[in-house]
C-alpha cells in the first residue's frame, strides 16, 4: 500500500522567514513524488517533481530515500506563497499507475 | 481553453437528491480522475477511468458512481446526497505518467 503524510494542516510564517512544509511517504517500490499548489481561488497544478530536481518560485524538494521524506523548502516566504500545498507519490499497485495525494497543508504567511 | 473543464461551477441542492457532475479533459488525455475536497479531509480521491475503462477505485460512496464516455469525458453521479456531500469535486486529467492537470472543480452544496 502507498500513503502519504503530510503532519500539519496548517503552517503559519513570516514573510522573510525559512518555509518546510513536511512530507513522507510509504511505499515498497521506487516512488515518483510530486508537490501540487493550489492557490485562493485556483485550480491545483503542479509545483515540482523530484526527478526534475529543479527550483521553481523558490521552492525545492529533496527525495530522501532513508528517511522516506519528500519535504518541500523555501529559504525566504513570500506573501503570494499562501496556498494549500498538497504531496503526492505515484506508485503502481496491481499493475497500475495509482496517485495518492496527502491530506494537504495550508501555508499562511504573515506580512 | 484546452485545459480540463468542469460543469457546473456550483450546484446547491436539497438531501436525498441526485446529481451529475461533468468532466472533460484535456485534448489527448486519455485518464480522468476524480477527487472530492473538503476541509476536514483534505483531497480524496474516488476513482480513476483510463479510455472509458474503471482502472483504480479509491474512497467512493456506493451511493456515487461515475463513468467515462466514447468520447472521453467523464460523469461522476452522486445519489440520496447528504449534508456530508457538501465539498469541492475535483477533475483530473493526464496522458499517460503520473502528472495530472486539474479542472477548476465544481462546489456541491446540500442544504
Amino acid at each position: 500500500a502507498q500513503r502519504v503524510t503530510q503532519p500539519e494542516k496548517l503552517l503559519s510564517v513570516f514573510k522573510g522567514a525559512p518555509v518546510e512544509l513536511k512530507c513522507n511517504y510509504s511505499y515498497s517500490g521506487s516512488p515518483e513524488l510530486f508537490w501540487y499548489v493550489q492557490y485562493s481561488r485556483q485550480r491545483l497544478q503542479l509545483l515540482l517533481r523530484h526527478i526534475s530536481r529543479e527550483s521553481i518560485k523558490g521552492f525545492t524538494a529533496d527525495l530522501n530515500k532513508g528517511e522516506t521524506s519528500f519535504h518541500l523548502k523555501k529559504p525566504f516566504a513570500q506573501e503570494e506563497d499562501s496556498a494549500m500545498y498538497y504531496c503526492a507519490l505515484s506508485g503502481h499497485a496491481g499493475g497500475y499507475q495509482k496517485v495518492t495525494f496527502g491530506i494537504g497543508t495550508k501555508l499562511q504567511v504573515i506580512p | 481553453d484546452s485545459g480540463v473543464t468542469q460543469t457546473p461551477k456550483h450546484l446547491i441542492t436539497a438531501t436525498g437528491q441526485r446529481v451529475t457532475l461533468r468532466c472533460s479533459p484535456r485534448s489527448g488525455d486519455l485518464s480522468v480522475y476524480w477527487y472530492q475536497q473538503s476541509l476536514d479531509q483534505g483531497l480524496q480521491f474516488l476513482i480513476h477511468y483510463y479510455n472509458g475503462e474503471e482502472r483504480a477505485k479509491g474512497n467512493i460512496l456506493e451511493r456515487f458512481s461515475a463513468q467515462q464516455f466514447p468520447d472521453l469525458h467523464s460523469e461522476l453521479n452522486l445519489s440520496s446526497l447528504e449534508l456530508g456531500d457538501s465539498a469541492l469535486y475535483f477533475c483530473a486529467s493526464s496522458v499517460v505518467g503520473p502528472e495530472q492537470f486539474f479542472g477548476p472543480g465544481t462546489r456541491l452544496t446540500v442544504l
